[in-house]
């Protein structure tokens, strides 16, 4: 089975600062995924990706196949990016999901 | 084009009592899913559906039952609701293909509280 560990588990930051939270698994995958869930609880779609790196707007996520590690960077953090953030792994099961990193973004 | 659609938002159940959350998806995706999110412990899969006509067990499905009634619904009953069944439940429903892999589309939760 694969176990999906995510750090920080919270994370608290000031407006402007770049946000780092990470996501380790224990099993070969297919991809891996990035979440928001903000306040109230809606889940969406980030990022989906294999190999490499992708980007949109301040949101970056890296992944290394090699290590079975992967990367949510933030760059110039807002209030509004206050959220859960959760990664999931993905492969010839159903998604497993980490516990999720609750950011905080203070102005 | 409303995505997945899970009802109803908000439910307090007596033990013992039973209930069916429902769920609809109009993207004519395979696969659906029921996860449980509880403090401190991530989404957890209840069941799954990989296709019309099957079901499977996820993570945690004592105390839980599924019908995929057809392809757009995936319904989850609690037969004898327990105070340990308290939690947020999402319906979920995905795609695969081969340029993006297997892409994910949640509901917006249910809040059930059984006391």
């Amino acid at each position: 089975k694969n176990e999906v560990e995510q750090s920080p588990q919270n994370l608290t930051a000031q407006e402007g600062e770049f946000i780092t939270i990470n996501c380790s698994y224990s099993v070969g995958i297919s991809a891996l995924h990035w979440l928001q869930q903000h306040p109230g609880g809606g889940i969406v779609s980030l990022f989906m990706l294999s190999s490499g790196k992708k980007k949109h707007g301040r949101l970056i996520a890296t992944i290394n196949i090699q290590e079975k590690h992967s990367s949510l960077h933030i760059t110039a953090s807002h209030p509004r990016d206050s959220a859960v953030y959760i990664c999931a792994a993905s492969g010839n099961t159903p998604l497993v999901f980490g516990k999720g990193t609750r950011l905080s973004v203070i102005a | 084009n409303a995505g997945v659609t899970q009802t109803p938002k908000f439910q307090v159940l007596k033990t013992g009592q039973s209930m069916t959350l429902q769920c609809a998806q109009d993207m004519n995706h395979n696969s659906m899913y029921w996860y449980r999110q509880d403090p401190g412990m991530g989404l957890r899969l209840i069941y799954y559906s990989a296709s019309e006509g099957t079901t499977d067990k996820g993570e945690v499905p004592n105390g839980y039952n599924v019908s995929r009634l057809n392809k757009r619904e995936f319904s989850l009953r609690l037969e004898s609701a327990a105070p340990s069944q308290t939690s947020v439940y999402f319906c979920a429903s995905s795609y695969w293909d081969s340029a993006a892999g297997n892409t994910i589309y949640f509901g917006e939760g249910s809040w059930l509280t059984v006391v």
